[in-house]
């Protein structure tokens, strides 16, 4: 069982809609819990960053962590065919180590 | 401020050759993380370098090796290629504290 269990999709939506993105995680060590969004041959891009449970906003971007289920969750409202990309997740444990441990991503597509 | 940069952006190598890829940290970050992307997949922790040592490894086999300079420059080296090395090779870099980890748009390696 992989540490970090994240849907593939791919995920196709209406431009506007609601899109919820999650991951799963069996590590209960895990504290720091990031998202990032990676364009097709691109580096991976800094979405949110979040410490243990709770929610997070920025803009359209919302980031939730459940650490009693080991369920992280990233909304992005009002969809712009722009959000069209990669999202990962990806979380770590040991304060400063910053080995991230990565889901597999979920592949986006919004549809004008 | 320019962020992370790896060179060379891509490259073909052959099996069984030696293969380096560099990177530039963003501008104030002391620590280098280095990640193995195979295509569809999240990305893999290599290891992390910080004060030009080795602080972190991930499950990767000793052909796989780097340094950092004292500018907090770094190398990815990998010797004996094999077809399975081929991936889009990331590089990160932080200040070391528990913060964000911003990556370099990628090394993609291809072994024929």
């Amino acid at each position: 069982q992989k540490e970090v269990e994240q849907d593939p999709g791919p995920l196709s939506v209406p431009e506007g809609a609601i899109v919820s993105l999650n991951c799963t995680y069996s590590n209960s060590a895990f504290q720091y819990f990031m998202w990032y969004r990676q364009y097709s041959r691109k580096g991976p891009e800094l979405l949110m960053y979040t410490y243990s449970s709770g929610n997070k906003e920025d803009g359209r971007f919302t980031a939730q962590v459940d650490k009693s289920s080991k369920y992280i969750s990233l909304f992005i409202r009002d969809s712009q065919p722009s959000d069209s990309a990669t999202y990962l997740c990806a979380m770590t444990g040991i304060q400063g180590a910053q080995k991230l441990v990565f889901g597999q991503g979920t592949r986006l597509t919004i549809n004008p | 401020d320019a962020g992370v940069t790896q060179s060379p952006t891509h490259l073909i190598k052959t099996r069984g050759q030696q293969v380096t890829l560099r990177c530039s940290p963003k501008s104030g970050h002391d620590t280098v993380s280095w990640y193995q992307q195979a295509l569809g997949q999240g990305p893999q922790f290599i290891f992390q370098y910080y004060e030009e040592e080795e602080r972190q490894r991930g499950n990767f086999p000793d052909r796989f090796s780097g340094h950092q300079f004292p500018n907090y420059s770094s190398e990815l080296n990998v010797n004996a290629l094999l077809l399975g090395d081929s991936a889009l090779y990331l590089c990160a870099s932080s200040w070391g504290g528990p913060g964000e980890l911003f990556f370099g748009e990628g090394s993609r390696l291809t072994v024929l």
